[in-house]
């Protein structure tokens, strides 16, 4: 069965330092992996995603992940994170055309201004 | 840019009552999802629509619910008999094909009373 793995539940850090969260999948086949981020109060948007190629993949606000196959990692990183960053971010996976999306628990991010 | 509108924005319930959560998918896409987010927690899979039927459903959506396609344009999920734990965040998603990703709605807030 698909699942999804967020080792970090909340993070606080200082405005300009740099931000990795982990991610894990289990899943037997070929994926597609997101990242999303719920700003307070809103929906859910897409920071990025991984379908094919080349497995670092850049995203909207800075944001960028790498695809390590061998680990089952999507880990997320920003080099320098801002007040605005302070988010909810869920890493999720997908498996075959059709199926459904997979979320993990979520990382609340906290960043000191 | 297109997006995914859901109405109510914010429903309050009485235990018991039928509640019909609505959503307009993007006008070209195939997909549809329901998920649900009780505050604080994840976000979980309820139901994936395709081609005017269920797809798949996870353990959570039991006889209470229910979802139509009325229209052609409109995407619903009823509630039959609403309980406390029901109250959450609902979010309504669609994508084009499945190697695209979902795109989600601004959620409506259910809270049972």
């Amino acid at each position: 069965a698909q699942s999804v793995s967020q080792h970090n539940h909340h993070v606080i850090l200082s405005e300009a330092a740099s931000l990795e969260l982990g991610c894990n999948y289990s899943y037997g086949g070929t994926v597609n992996l997101f990242w999303y981020v719920q700003y307070p109060g809103q929906h859910l948007q897409l920071l990025l995603k991984y379908f094919s190629g080349d497995p670092l993949v850049k995203g909207i606000k800075g944001f960028e992940a790498e695809f390590i196959k061998s680990k089952f990692s999507f880990n997320l990183r920003k080099p320098s994170v801002q007040w605005s960053d302070t988010a909810e971010y869920f890493c999720a996976v997908k498996g075959s055309s059709a199926s459904k999306i997979i979320f993990g628990s979520g990382t609340r991010l906290s960043i000191r201004p | 840019e297109p997006e995914v509108t859901q109405t109510p924005s914010h429903q309050v319930t009485q235990m018991g009552q039928e509640v019909i959560l609505r959503c307009v998918p993007i006008s070209n896409h195939l997909y549809f999802y329901w998920y649900r987010q009780i505050l604080g927690q994840k976000v979980e899979f309820l139901v994936s629509f395709y081609n005017n039927e269920i797809s798949e459903k996870s353990e959570i959506f039991d006889d209470q619910f229910s979802v139509e396609r009325p229209d052609g344009s409109n995407f619903t999920l009823k509630i039959r008999s609403t309980k406390l734990e029901d109250s959450a965040m609902y979010f309504c998603a669609s994508t084009g094909t499945g190697y695209t990703e979902a795109f989600f709605g601004q959620g409506t807030r259910l809270t049972v009373v």
